[in-house]
């Protein structure tokens, strides 16, 4: 149980476009979803805490006009990367945990290689 | 800051050895503990994760908790080449939604 698929596994795409990245829980219903980006030889940084039916959390650092985050059902969450530089070339990975289980261990999607040319 | 702690190794043992992995956290009520292997290029799979001080074994893995010591460690026995990874400690941000603080990881090396 407690699976979190993540689409698509990587893409390529040039400066100044928009690039949208879903990740779904396929078991279970997640209110809540966690997006991190792992940039070479570092290790997971959150981005921002997805809510369902409401504005997403941002970490300090992270601009949230570039990373629109839309959680419109207890199963997708959607990172949109808008306007892309090649600084933004990172591994995006997202995650949730099966609900009412707040110490329990997050399940992680497959991740997104976002290489932006 | 809350955060966690490993030696980014790399930590290179043996094929047949114990790997021993180290963690510690800064915030003293985090409460679960949570060891993630990560291959180069694919997302963390869940190894193990312990809530209780003293020592969780699963297989070959075998998970340590001292909480008064804000210490955790990973085990793995009999390492083999396909345990080569980077291994990610993790504690749930208290206070938070629930998301996961990483430490930078150890990078396990099984030479066989």
């Amino acid at each position: 149980g407690a699976v979190v698929s993540q689409h698509p596994s990587w893409v390529i795409c040039k400066s100044g476009t928009s690039v949208k990245i879903e990740c779904r829980s396929l078991d279970f219903q997640a209110t809540t979803m966690f997006w991190y980006r792992q940039f070479p030889k570092q290790s997971l940084m959150l981005m921002a805490t997805s809510n369902e039916g409401s504005k997403a959390t941002y970490e300090q650092g992270v601009e949230k006009d570039k990373f629109l985050i839309n959680h419109a059902s207890l199963t997708l969450s959607t990172l949109t990367v808008t306007s892309a530089h090649p600084e933004d070339s990172s591994f995006y990975i997202c995650s949730a945990r099966s609900p009412g289980e707040f110490y329990s261990p997050l399940h992680f999607g497959n991740g997104t290689r976002l290489t932006v040319t | 800051q809350k955060e966690v702690e490993q030696n980014s190794g790399p930590l290179s043992v043996p094929e047949g050895a114990i790997a021993s992995l180290n963690c510690t956290y800064s915030d003293r009520g985090s409460q679960s503990f949570f060891w993630y292997r990560q291959y180069s290029g694919k997302s963390p799979e869940l190894i193990m994760f312990i809530y209780s001080n003293g020592d969780k074994e699963d297989g070959r893995f075998t998970a340590q908790l001292n909480k008064a010591s804000q210490y955790v460690s990973l085990l793995i026995r009999d390492s083999q080449p396909s345990d080569s990874a980077t291994y990610l400690c993790a504690v749930i941000n208290g206070g938070s939604q629930g998301n996961l603080i990483f430490g930078k990881g150890t990078k396990l090396s099984v030479k066989p």
